[in-house]
């Protein structure tokens, strides 16, 4: 399985846009771009995913680079309660492979 | 419907308790997932059913006994538990696309003593 990595944790300032970086120089054509954040005593969420464009949904925004071994999800506006653990996640859509959870990264916004 | 419920919230459990964890959706998913979860670590991968029929069992002691009895249901038998399994328990659905995303429920807490 394709691994990814992310930074341990982030800092954000409320109402400012947050740039969280995955890289996955490994990944394979057919590996879709997953990410989820999980909010403190709650189960994961599902935030955006995608394979080669660029994504915007109500949430985020998934920014996808050319050669696919990096991506950023954005969060145009932190709140408080964006708070959260985010993770990144490749996921074979042609082998229906299930989704490998790695570390995340832990996102604080300060008010 | 757009949720997957889990009861209890909370179990407390000793080691020669047999106890079951309950999910259940109704949102027509057919892949429904249990995860483990330690404290400060991502969710784990135990079980998958698909179709009511298990597809994975990523090599879990069998003190975890997983049930799916019907499309909407999946259990967790627990018996003689150790210590170590106490964790968050995660219960997940998807609808059978590839590019389904997964529902998670709120887990159960659980504590062996």
């Amino acid at each position: 399985d394709a691994k990814t990595t992310q930074p341990n944790s982030m800092e954000s300032n409320e109402e400012e846009p947050v740039h969280l970086p995955c890289n996955h120089s490994t990944i394979s054509g057919t590996d879709y771009i997953h990410w989820y954040r999980q909010l403190p005593s709650q189960g994961p969420e599902y935030v955006i995913h995608g394979l080669t464009s660029n994504v915007n949904n109500r949430m985020a925004s998934l920014a996808i680079a050319e050669d696919r071994k990096s991506s950023t999800l954005i969060l145009h506006r932190a709140t408080l309660r964006d708070a959260a653990v985010y993770y990144c996640i490749l996921r074979d859509g042609t082998r229906g492979q299930n989704f490998v959870f790695g570390p995340g990264t832990r996102l604080s916004v300060l008010p | 419907d757009t949720e997957v419920t889990q009861t209890p919230k909370h179990l407390v459990m000793g080691m020669t308790n047999k106890k079951s964890l309950k999910c259940e959706q109704h949102m027509g998913h057919r892949a429904m997932y249990w995860y483990k979860q330690k404290a400060k670590k991502p969710p784990e991968l135990m079980f998958v059913y698909s179709y009511e029929k298990l597809s994975i069992n990523e090599s879990v002691p069998s003190r975890f006994s997983p049930e799916c009895p019907n499309s909407s249901l999946l259990n967790l038998h627990l018996h003689a538990l150790q210590p170590e399994d106490s964790a968050l328990y995660l219960c997940a659905s998807r609808g059978i696309s590839s590019y389904n995303e997964q529902f998670f429920g709120p887990g159960t807490r659980l504590t062996v003593l």
